[in-house]
């Protein structure tokens, strides 16, 4: 069974611009969660959604926005990229009310 | 507001010694609750879960937790520690009203040959 897959490995963009960052969960799984984990700060819940819908918001700016497609992949935008953006950002899977997330192996955004 | 708090960022211990790693929570409402574990340059695995089932909880590579209600802890541990452990370890917390689950900062794990 294929786990959550998170693409591309490593971005590197300039401030200002915007990042997509994209994951595949695990077949089966309609819920997808993204996380940010940056230096010194933990893994900071940023977005869920399930059966294509958000379904709950951590507290970051609207400038980091998602979605979740009908095959249940889900994309992560971060517009107006700034240097604290920088972070490994994780997807997890895992099917409503089945609690305890499969994570990918996360995509390393640098902001310069 | 669930939390959850992990006592040391970094802790070292020998090569096949005991690996203790603390965790309290905070829930209004019994919570779930999770060890992850992520080695460098890697996403989460997940080591073990409680889901108010039997208080001791064990999960993989020879870990185990217990859940006590009353101190409000769910400490991480395993009898032997090997060289592979060393890893970053994060405790979690969910209150089952959602599928969201907090995250404790992290405890890196040291093991000292």
């Amino acid at each position: 069974e294929a786990g959550v897959t998170q693409s591309p490995t490593h971005l590197i963009k300039t401030r200002g611009q915007q990042a997509t960052l994209r994951c595949s969960p695990i077949s089966g799984h309609t819920s997808v969660y993204w996380y940010q984990q940056a230096l010194g700060l933990g893994l900071q819940f940023l977005l869920w959604y399930d059966e294509g819908e958000e379904r709950n918001r951590g507290n970051f700016p609207p400038r980091f926005s998602g979605r979740q497609f009908p095959n249940y992949s889900s994309e992560l935008n971060v517009n107006a990229l700034e240097l604290e953006d920088s972070a490994l950002y994780l997807c997890a899977s895992s099917q409503l009310g089945d609690y305890g997330y499969t994570f990918g192996s996360g995509t390393r955004l640098t902001v310069v | 507001a669930q939390s959850v708090t992990q006592l040391g960022s970094h802790v070292s211990v020998s090569e096949g010694a005991l690996v203790l790693l603390r965790c309290n929570y905070s829930s209004s409402v019994p919570p779930y609750l999770f060890w992850y574990v992520q080695y460098p340059n890697q996403g989460l695995q997940l080591l073990l879960k409680y889901t108010s089932a039997a208080t001791l909880v064990k999960g993989i590579n020879g870990f185990e937790a217990e859940f006590k209600k009353s101190e409000t802890s769910f400490h991480l541990t395993k009898p032997s520690a090997h060289m592979s452990d060393a890893a970053e370890y994060f405790c979690a917390v969910s209150d089952r009203r959602d599928d969201k689950i907090i995250f404790g900062k992290g405890t890196r794990l040291h093991i000292l040959p």
